[in-house]
């Protein structure tokens, strides 16, 4: 299974900033596929937090911004609030064998 | 609002099969196809294939091809996923949720039903 990658946690006190990779390959990321990002709090379905690399739906706060350049995208959280303590995950489209949506290992944020 | 709200909690035995069902309201449902994605406990969630609802085109990730099936009522604005010869790693959530697409390099999944818990156990 084609796998983008992160790291298992993060941690950051009220108020800081933190930030989540996603590194791909040259058949996901590298191809120009768009990467999303998704916030998951327990026991709930995941969210839609950033999409098109950089955007923000309506009813996301501003603080949370993404970037995406080469083969890897970045999810920044600034301004920690404990509300933000969840699993995230960045998510692309691979075009390897028969192509397919392909999700990231997964980021528990913790807010200290 | 847009929404998909999926049927409840099942547990089934190995060998059975288990249908899932996704309602959809909030948007014109023939617009947009919907993908099915399961998450096992702990890990990430995994993409199974989508089904476009407009045409009924389907396409199924090569790790479930041949035991799941997609379908949709168009009339009831509902989708529908059906695993078979279930096992024990099966045991999930599924979800549903809606692919919204401006271009091949330009598509995302939003919004997510709630989930539905599949539990295999004999």
């Amino acid at each position: 299974q084609s796998v983008l990658t992160q790291p298992p946690s993060v941690s950051g006190a009220p108020g800081q900033r933190v930030t989540i990779s996603c590194t791909g390959s040259r058949s996901n990321i590298g191809a120009g596929y768009d990467v999303h990002w998704y916030q998951q709090l327990p026991g709930t379905a995941p969210k839609l937090l950033i999409y098109g690399n950089t955007n923000r739906p309506s009813g996301v706060p501003d603080r949370f911004s993404g970037s995406k350049s080469g083969t890897s995208a970045s999810l920044a959280i600034t301004g920690l609030q404990a509300e933000d303590e969840a699993d995230y995950y960045c998510q692309s489209y691979d075009n390897s064998l028969s192509g397919s949506y392909v999700f990231g290992t997964g980021t528990k944020v913790t807010v200290l | 609002q847009v929404q998909l709200v999926q049927s409840g909690a099942e547990v089934k035995k190995p060998g059975a099969s288990v249908k899932v069902s996704c309602k959809a309201s909030g948007y014109t449902f023939t617009k947009h196809a919907i993908h099915w994605l399961r998450q096992a406990p702990g890990q990430r969630p995994e993409w199974m294939g989508w089904i476009n609802v407009g045409n009924d085109e389907r396409k199924y990730s090569q790790n479930f091809q041949g035991r799941v099936t997609f379908t949709r009522d168009t009339s009831a604005s509902t989708a529908y996923m059906e695993v078979s010869s279930l096992r024990y790693e099966d045991t999930a959530v599924y979800y549903c949720a809606r692919l919204v697409w401006i271009g091949e390099y330009e598509n995302w999944i939003d919004p997510w039903g709630q989930g539905t818990l599949v539990t295999v156990s004999s």
